[in-house]
């Protein structure tokens, strides 16, 4: 499975955008991006996936280059309310991998006022 | 919009009993998960079930825990002898599909389970 690194936290100040990376060397051909959003005391909230260039809903943007070694989560104008654990996933469709995939320590974004 | 739905929201139970959490997926979903997620700590896989049976555990989802889906809405974790350390906030999740493009897991609200 591939290892996912994330920076541990990020601070924002609202109506900025926010950019969080995550860096996944060993990704496999068939492997997909999938990030999650947890509130404390909820479960987690899926976001957005991908498996190469640009994808967008209406929530984010995801962000994966040629190589996908890595991909960039991109909210934009963030609000007091995206203060949430930002999770990064790669596998063969999350559930595939399900019993040895498991969250890790996430991002945790702090907006402020 | 569908949602998973997991009650109670809160259990608190003594050491040594049983505790069955309760949740109902999202109806057309065929795949279900249970999490855990110790205060502070981590969201951990413990098993994913299918067609009525167990597809994967994790090594946390030992001979203490069981799931099942006694009808055709409700899936359910049992716990037969709680420990101190099965405090944590559990949460069941389903999805529509194990592909690539279907698998994107719902989560419910989550059982925060205390045990004393």
């Amino acid at each position: 499975l591939a290892k996912t690194t994330q920076p541990i936290s990020m601070d924002s100040y609202e109506g900025q955008e926010v950019n969080i990376t995550c860096s996944h060397n060993n990704i496999a051909t068939n492997d997909y991006i999938t990030w999650y959003q947890q509130f404390p005391s909820q479960g987690p909230r899926f976001i957005i996936q991908g498996y190469k260039t640009k994808v967008t809903n209406e929530v984010a943007s995801l962000f994966i280059p040629a190589d996908r070694k890595s991909s960039t989560l991109s909210l934009p104008r963030v609000s007091l309310s995206d203060t949430a654990v930002y999770y990064c996933l790669v596998g063969l469709g999350w559930g595939t991998n399900a019993g040895k995939s498991t969250f890790g320590d996430g991002t945790t974004l702090t907006v402020k006022p | 919009e569908p949602e998973v739905t997991q009650t109670p929201s809160h259990q608190v139970t003594q050491m040594g009993q049983e505790v069955i959490l309760r949740c109902v997926p999202i109806s057309n979903h065929l795949y279900f998960y249970w999490y855990r997620q110790i205060l502070g700590q981590k969201v951990e896989f413990l098993v994913s079930f299918y067609n009525n049976e167990i597809s994967e555990k994790s090594e946390i989802f030992d001979d203490q825990f069981s799931v099942e889906r006694p009808d055709g809405s409700n899936f359910t974790l049992k716990i037969r002898s709680t420990k101190l350390e099965d405090s944590a906030m559990y949460f069941c999740a389903s999805s529509e599909g194990w592909g690539l493009l279907t698998d994107t897991q719902y989560f419910g609200p989550g059982t925060r389970l205390t045990v004393l």
